[in-house]
């Protein structure tokens, strides 16, 4: 079965310094990993996603994320952080069932950011 | 762009009530799911559907039902709500397998 553990359930930083929210992943094959936002009250939205291509993938908003199969993870950097980044972030792996396509959740990164 | 709608923002049932959530989608997606979301759990998927009149459980599907009968519409029914099942429910859908989700704004349901 598929699972996914984020490393921190808060994570803190200043206005224009790089941010990191770390997830390692667990999977029988080849896995699909995706990050996703969610601002207050509102609802999931895709990060980035990786389906086997290029290991560094880069997504919206100045986010990206490198899977390294060696150590099972997936994390998400960003150079520099904006106070519209403060949100809450789920690492997702899908579970690879054909047909409807499962994804299973981490538990969530709340990021802060500091003026 | 996709856009997955759901009925309510917020709904306030009492113990014991039949509640129906509705979802809507205007992508012609095969896949549907609902979840709920509770804080430090993450998300946990409860039924998902890969076509119209099919459904399959999700990871905790006690407590609630599911009914598809039309591609884009994707109905969460709570027979007999209980307060354990006040949460926020979030519906999603996918073009198909490999493709990521699209989610919709969340209903938060609370049960007196």
């Amino acid at each position: 079965a598929q699972s996914v553990t984020q490393l921190d359930s808060h994570v803190s930083v200043s206005e224009g310094t790089p941010v990191l929210l770390r997830c390692n992943y667990s999977s029988s094959y080849s896995p699909s990993l995706f990050w996703y936002v969610q601002h207050p009250n509102k609802g999931l939205q895709l990060l980035l996603k990786y389906t086997s291509a290029a290991t560094l993938v880069k997504g919206i908003n100045g986010f990206e994320a490198e899977f390294k199969k060696s150590e099972t993870s997936f994390h998400l950097t960003k150079p520099s952080a904006h106070m519209s980044d403060a949100a809450e972030y789920f690492c997702v792996v899908s579970d690879g069932v054909q047909g409807a396509q499962k994804l299973v959740f981490g538990q969530g990164t709340r990021l802060t950011i500091n003026p | 762009d996709v856009k997955v709608t759901q009925s309510s923002r917020y709904l306030v049932k009492r113990t014991g009530e039949k509640v129906f959530l509705e979802c809507v989608q205007d992508m012609d997606h095969e896949n549907m799911f609902w979840y709920r979301q509770d804080p430090g759990l993450g998300l946990r998927l409860i039924y998902f559907s890969y076509d119209v009149k099919m459904k399959e459980k999700g990871d905790i599907p006690e407590g609630y039902s599911v009914s598809r009968e039309k591609k884009e519409r994707f109905s969460l029914i709570l027979e007999s709500a209980s307060t354990n099942q006040t949460s926020m429910y979030l519906c999603a859908s996918s073009l198909g397998s490999g493709n990521e989700q699209y989610f919709g704004p969340g209903t938060r349901l609370t049960v007196t």
